[in-house]
């Protein structure tokens, strides 16, 4: 079945680099998502990969993808006092009539001035 | 270019009471899922729906319906509620054939009382 467990809480000094980390069961997953939720908003789409990808780089995120020992990570260089959120892991299978997205507990990442 | 929009922001109802909710997904989307975020949990797939028809669900009772309209908005009503379906409502809409690439709406907080 689809499980997707993260760590809850990271904490990080300002200018430094966060790395967050996801844990996913189902080998079969063909996307894996990071979404960044601010306190009282929405989800909102920061990067994701395909699953046949080992690292993707977009500014200051890099995802790497082990798919071995099924684990999601995401590095946000250079953290900014406006990355405090919380970070949801997700997966999708992608199969006909199973377009669903399954998500992580979250992690809530504090930045230390 | 609008993005995903939901209405109400925040609703407050009494146990055993109905309750509908509205989403309009982003411009070129015609499928629209709806999730539920339950303080401190990720969010759970409710159901989804497409040429107005639900397309896939979750594992949600049926007090959870939805619909869709031929514009591609979509509601989601909870009859007969309960104190633990206080939660963020979200719905996130994506295209078909780009099911990967799903956006998010603002959500709407429901509370039950």
């Amino acid at each position: 079945g689809e499980d997707v467990e993260q760590s809850l809480f990271l904490s990080v000094r300002e200018g430094d680099s966060s790395v967050i980390n996801c844990t996913y069961t189902d080998s079969s997953s063909t996307y894996l998502y990071w979404y960044k939720q601010e306190p009282g908003a929405g989800l909102q789409l920061l990067t994701y990969i395909f699953s046949n990808m080992d690292m993707k780089q977009d500014q200051r995120l890099t995802v790497l993808l082990n798919k071995k020992d099924k684990h999601l990570s995401l590095r946000i260089a250079d953290t900014q006092t406006g990355d405090s959120a919380i970070y949801f892991c997700a997966e999708i299978l992608l199969t006909f009539g199973n377009e669903k997205l399954t998500f992580g507990t979250g992690t809530r990442l504090t930045i230390i001035p | 270019d609008a993005g995903v929009t939901q209405s109400p922001t925040h609703l407050i109802k009494t146990r055993g009471q109905q309750v509908t909710l509205r989403c309009s997904p982003k411009s070129g989307h015609d499928t629209v899922s709806w999730y539920q975020q339950a303080l401190g949990q990720g969010p759970q797939f409710i159901f989804q729906y497409y040429e107005e028809e639900e397309r896939q669900r979750g594992n949600f009772p049926d007090r959870f319906s939805g619909h869709q309209f031929p514009n591609y908005s979509s509601e989601l009503n909870v009859n007969a509620l309960l104190l633990g379906d206080s939660a963020l409502y979200l719905c996130a809409s994506s295209k078909t054939g780009l099911s990967y690439e799903q956006y998010f709406g603002p959500g709407t907080r429901l509370t039950v009382t």
